[in-house]
């Protein structure tokens, strides 16, 4: 399985564009790349996915390098309400089920 | 959370009791998942559904049961077998197929007394 690599923790300023990194280097031509973030003790929310072309929606954009071994969640405007731990997994389809492997992603806070 | 409900919020169990956790989902969709996260870590699948009177063993699979006897119902008994129970347990569903998009649950936090 694609495994992915973000770093454990980041800041940004409030009102800033907060530019979260994944590496995701042994990736498959047919897998996706999906973020969903985590705020403590809910349940994750989804928040974007791609294959390799780059996607917004009004949440967040989505950047996908052309070789897709790497790419970045911009949160255009971060609020203090994006504070949470930011999943990017790679989703693989086999055996018939969809399988997602959740690392330990990297918590953002964002800063007053 | 987007139409998956779990409950309770909270569940506390004693030893050698077997406890259900409740899942249900109005998105008409094929795929049920169980996934347990425990602190400081990601999600692990101990289950998972594609089709009704149907699911297949995940990675963590031992001292949990489940039954699929509705589309839209996918409970997780907790059997006195788990020895580790306490954790943060998370239900998820998705469309079937390689187009779905798993939505979440709000979780129930299970702590052994």
């Amino acid at each position: 399985d694609a495994k992915t690599t973000q770093p454990p923790s980041m800041d940004c300023a409030e009102g800033r564009a907060a530019n979260l990194p994944c590496n995701h280097s042994t990736i498959s031509g047919n897998e996706y790349v999906y973020w969903y973030r985590q705020i403590h003790s809910q349940g994750p929310q989804y928040i974007i996915h791609g294959l390799k072309n780059n996607e917004t929606n009004e949440m967040a954009s989505l950047i996908i390098t052309e070789d897709r071994k790497s790419s970045t969640l911009i949160l255009p405007h971060a609020t203090l309400r994006d504070t949470a731990v930011y999943y990017c997994i790679v989703r693989v389809y086999s055996g018939g089920y969809q399988k997602v492997t959740f690392g330990t992603g990297t918590k953002l806070q964002v800063i007053p | 959370d987007g139409g998956i409900t779990q409950s309770p919020k909270y569940l506390f169990r004693k030893e050698g009791q077997n406890v259900t956790l409740s899942c249900e989902q109005n998105l008409n969709h094929d795929a049920m998942y169980w996934y347990r996260q425990d602190p400081g870590q990601g999600l692990r699948l101990i289950y998972y559904s594609q089709i009704v009177n149907d699911f297949q063993k995940g990675d963590i699979a031992e001292g949990y049961s489940v039954s699929r006897e509705k589309k839209e119902s996918f409970p997780l008994t907790v059997t006195s077998a788990q020895k580790n129970p306490t954790a943060f347990y998370l239900c998820a569903s998705s469309m079937a197929g390689t187009r779905g998009t798993q939505y979440f649950g709000p979780g129930t936090r299970l702590l052994v007394l």
